[in-house]
């Protein structure tokens, strides 16, 4: 199975802020790499789909980068409703597996 | 609009089964494929298997290989996730989740969760 490991495991931010999530597969995934964020109680919502693609109704403030083991997701301009965990997926084969989540806090 | 609707909390005793639903709607149902996806309390995701709801073709998860059975009923539109033998470690929120259409695979539509206690 392909592993998937997110750095850092949380971080603190406030309103505004830029932040950097990164994810890191145990093999090339090429760009089969996609983004949630799961809300407090909520199931997860895709963000990002095949490292860098927005998915329909996101806001522009999330962005994806990377290929091959390293991938990164970005939040310019952090608002309220991020305060939450985000989860990458690998989508190269399966079993498709998760990180094990980045939790943002309010700092 | 698309959505998924899954069937209410559970609590099991060890050993036992437990089936849950996932009720599409919004969408042509059989254009796509249903994953289920848990959460144990705390942790990551984990990814269990999958449905073709056009030909009722499956894929498991090769831990849950002989306990974890996944059907739908196209009539219905639903989709179902029968788990058994069950042990404390089974317990978790339990998501279905459409496959988005394209050659990648992704989720873009998810239930709202279901928890599954397991306790003697």
């Amino acid at each position: 199975d392909i592993q998937m490991t997110q750095s850092p495991s949380s971080l603190s931010a406030s309103v505004g802020d830029r932040v950097t999530i990164t994810c890191r597969a145990s093999q090339n995934i090429a760009k089969y790499l996609n983004w949630y964020r799961q809300k407090p109680g909520k199931a997860p919502t895709v963000l990002i789909y095949s490292a860098s693609n927005l998915q329909s109704g996101v806001p522009p403030r999330f962005s994806g980068s990377g290929s091959g083991t390293d991938f990164t997701l970005t939040i310019a301009n952090l608002q309220p409703e991020d305060f939450a965990i985000y989860f990458c997926q690998q989508a190269y084969s399966g079993p498709w597996t998760f990180g094990q989540g980045t939790k943002v806090e309010i700092k | 609009q698309v959505q998924l609707v899954q069937s209410g909390a559970e609590v099991e005793k060890p050993g036992a089964s437990v089936k849950l639903s996932c009720e599409a709607s919004g969408f042509t149902f059989t254009n796509y494929a249903f994953h289920w996806v848990r959460q144990a309390p705390g942790q990551s995701l984990e990814w269990m298997g999958w449905i073709s709801a056009g030909d009722g073709d499956t894929r498991y998860s090769q831990k849950l290989l002989g306990r974890l059975t996944i059907t739908t009923d196209t009539a219905a539109t639903t989709v179902f996730m029968e788990l058994t033998s069950l042990t404390s470690a089974d317990t978790a929120v339990y998501y279905c989740a459409r496959r988005a259409r394209g050659h990648i695979t992704y989720f873009d539509s998810w239930g709202q969760g279901t928890l599954v206690t397991v306790s003697s």
